[in-house]
């Protein structure tokens, strides 16, 4: 079975700071996802990386994929109380069906 | 622009009772989802397909049936529900099976 362990799981923190939340496996992906939910909605796609060391910037985030395609990051910087949500990974590929996602990094910015 | 929709958005099941959850994209996407979350379990993967006439099973697919006569449609049907299938579910779909995928906003049901 295809791991992915988020990190941390919970993170409150104030406004203005920087963050970066962890997407760790064992195992190879074809690409990966992160996704932002919101309560009582569905999860909303932000980015996807499919080569090995590739980063992408999505305003105020930054995301990594790892150079072995089994980890990626992502880095909020100068954080905002708009921020505040559930953040999920998956991972596509690497012999598994669908998508396979981590628990998800619940974050919350303080004003 | 609707995207994926799912209904009904709310539904309370007695043990024992059946119902179909609905899912419809207009993306004219080939492959489709169905995953559960549970707190404290994240997203985990119930049935999915590749294609019209093509379905196959994902982490979790027992007490779940899934069918895809269209491309649009991919209704999956609870045949005997029981408490443990109290959850959120949600629909997906994507133009392929590693591309980002567009969900919908999820059916929360309690089966008492």
């Amino acid at each position: 079975t295809q791991l992915l362990e988020q990190s941390p799981q919970f993170l409150s923190i104030q406004e203005g700071e920087n963050l970066t939340v962890y997407c760790n496996s064992s195992s190879v992906f074809s690409s990966l996802q992160w996704y932002r939910q919101e309560p009582g909605e569905g999860p909303v796609l932000l980015v996807t990386v499919v080569t090995g060391g590739e980063v992408k910037k999505l305003k105020r985030l930054t995301f990594q994929f790892g150079d072995a395609r089994k980890d990626s990051s992502l880095h909020i910087t100068a954080a905002q109380p708009g921020d505040t949500g559930l953040y999920l990974c998956a991972g596509a590929g690497g012999g598994a069906d669908g998508l396979t996602f981590g628990k998800g990094t619940h974050l919350i910015i303080q004003p | 622009n609707a995207g994926v929709t799912q209904t009904p958005k709310f539904q309370v099941l007695k043990t024992g009772q059946s119902m179909t959850l609905q899912c419809a994209q207009d993306m004219n996407h080939e492959y489709m989802s169905w995953y559960r979350q549970d707190p404290g379990m994240g997203l985990r993967l119930i049935h999915y397909s590749v294609g019209a006439g093509i379905t196959d099973q994902g982490e979790v697919p027992n007490g779940y049936n899934v069918s895809r006569s269209t491309t649009e449609d991919f209704p999956l049907r609870l045949l005997s529900a029981a408490p443990s299938q109290t959850s959120v579910y949600f629909c997906a779909s994507s133009r392929q099976g590693r591309a980002g995928a567009f969900f919908g906003q999820g059916t929360r049901l309690t089966v008492v």
